[in-house]
């Protein structure tokens, strides 16, 4: 079993959609949490990161951790086609540590 | 601000070649990563550094070596490529609990 499992999709939503990209994870230790978005032939780019369990919102996207069921979401609202890509979530054990990532949902949002 | 810069672009190599990959960072990072990339495995961790002078394996780091020249340059040699080795190879670094950044990646293939 992977530490971190992710749908590897592919999700396709009209733009203007919530999505909902979801990841569990099996290691309680685990702390930080994060996605990473990447676009077609470029690296990942860090999107969110949130420490412990709740919510984080930034524009459009939101992060959430449930600690309690090892599962961690990233919601995005209004989607645009522009958020076409693949998203990672990861996760590590401590500062610096480390980076576990899951296989990545590919997510295309057309016009 | 050029952050991960990797060299080649692209490459490809007959079974049994020998090639260095390189990487640099330019953000005075202390650790640096390199992952490879294959369809449905997510990133999978091949070697990492911690800091200048060490180095460790991954998950996956059979058929490659690596050298952390100094704290900016870090290289990934496969010293007898085979075709298991055809994959995107990305070098991240990070500082801190900060998330990596990760260049644009290596395309090898082996024929």
């Amino acid at each position: 079993q992977k530490e971190v499992e992710q749908d590897p999709g592919p999700l396709s939503v009209p733009e203007g959609a919530i999505v909902s990209l979801n990841c569990t994870y099996s290691n309680s230790a685990f702390q930080y949490f994060m996605w990473y978005r990447q676009y077609s032939r470029k690296g990942p780019e860090l999107l969110m990161y949130t420490y412990s369990s709740g919510n984080k919102e930034d524009g459009r996207f939101t992060a959430q951790v449930d600690k309690s069921s090892k599962y961690i979401s990233l919601f995005i609202r209004d989607s645009q086609p522009s958020d076409s890509a693949t998203y990672l979530c990861a996760t590590h054990y401590n500062q610096g540590g480390k980076l576990i990532f899951g296989q990545g949902t590919e997510l295309s949002v057309k016009p | 601000n050029a952050g991960v810069t990797q060299t080649p672009k692209f490459q490809v190599l007959k079974t049994g070649q020998s090639m260095t990959l390189q990487c640099a960072q330019d953000m005075n990072h202390n650790s640096m990563y390199w992952y490879r990339q294959d369809p449905g495995m997510g990133l999978r961790l091949i070697y990492y550094s911690a800091s200048e002078g060490t180095t460790d394996k991954g998950e996956v780091p059979n058929g490659y070596n690596v050298s952390r020249l100094n704290k900016r340059e870090f290289s990934l040699r496969l010293e007898s490529a085979a075709p298991s080795q055809t994959s995107v190879y990305f070098c991240a670094s990070t500082v801190g609990d900060y998330g990596y950044t990760f260049g644009s990646g290596t395309r090898l293939t082996v024929v």
